[in-house]
């Protein structure tokens, strides 16, 4: 099956700093992305919708300024969490489909963020 | 109401048992359904699509779609404890895919 490839898997870091992560799909290309967050036993929620060449689209109440989102390519998708704080600690998961409708969704590894 | 909406459980069934787990969405031009497992922890993975009415089985599970009522499920059959995880229950359009928010199964010995 088609693969999605999610790094870092873990990443820890300080409040105020800023943390990256990236989603790529290694043997299909992807005009969409999602990007979901998940707090522990509760379910996956949606973030964005990352499209190639434009400008995500955020779901209601999600910050756009802190939560960049770059979709630069049609095999790479970025997700960038600026100054960090405790409160932003998840597990952030990426997920794609390739250029064709009615097609399932692939999920990256997730990434565990912890904020200290 | 939600697009694609699901029991969040728990859904307790004993080992051996067949799990049910039901779904139902809200866009008739739906094309495609999926259901996911996902372990705690874990991203979700793809265990079953099926895109046309009726039964799809493979191996101790069969996905069930009846477009008609708008509703897809899952059915495990000898249900054993690796079973235990969330399941995800998808549907595809021509432009994006919608998540339930998930059942959780507990399978208990």
């Amino acid at each position: 099956g088609a693969v999605v490839s999610q790094h870092p898997s873990r990443v820890i870091c300080k409040s105020g700093t800023s943390v990256k992560i990236e989603c790529r799909s290694l043997d299909f290309q992807a005009t969409t992305m999602f990007w979901y967050r998940q707090f522990p036993k509760k379910s996956l929620m949606l973030m964005a919708t990352s499209n190639e060449g434009s400008k995500a689209t955020y779901e209601q109440g999600v910050e756009k300024d802190k939560f960049l989102i770059n979709h630069a390519s049609l095999t790479l998708s970025t997700l960038t969490v600026t100054s960090a704080h405790p409160e932003d600690s998840s597990f952030y998961i990426c997920s794609a489909t390739p250029r064709r409708a009615n097609t399932e969704a692939f999920f990256g590894q997730g990434t565990r963020l912890t904020v200290v | 109401q939600k697009e694609v909406e699901q029991n969040s459980g728990p859904l307790s069934v004993p080992e051996g048992a067949i799990a049910s787990l039901n779904c139902t969405y809200s866009d008739r031009v739906s094309q495609s359904f999926f259901w996911y497992r996902q372990y705690s922890g874990k991203s979700p993975e793809l265990i079953m699509s099926i895109y046309s009415n009726g039964d799809k089985e493979d191996g101790r599970f069969t996905a069930q779609l009846n477009k008609a009522s708008q509703y897809v499920s899952l059915l495990i059959r000898d249900s054993q404890p690796s079973d235990s995880a969330t399941y995800l229950c998808a549907v595809s359009g021509a432009s994006k895919i919608i998540f339930g928010s998930g059942t959780r199964l507990s399978i208990r010995p």
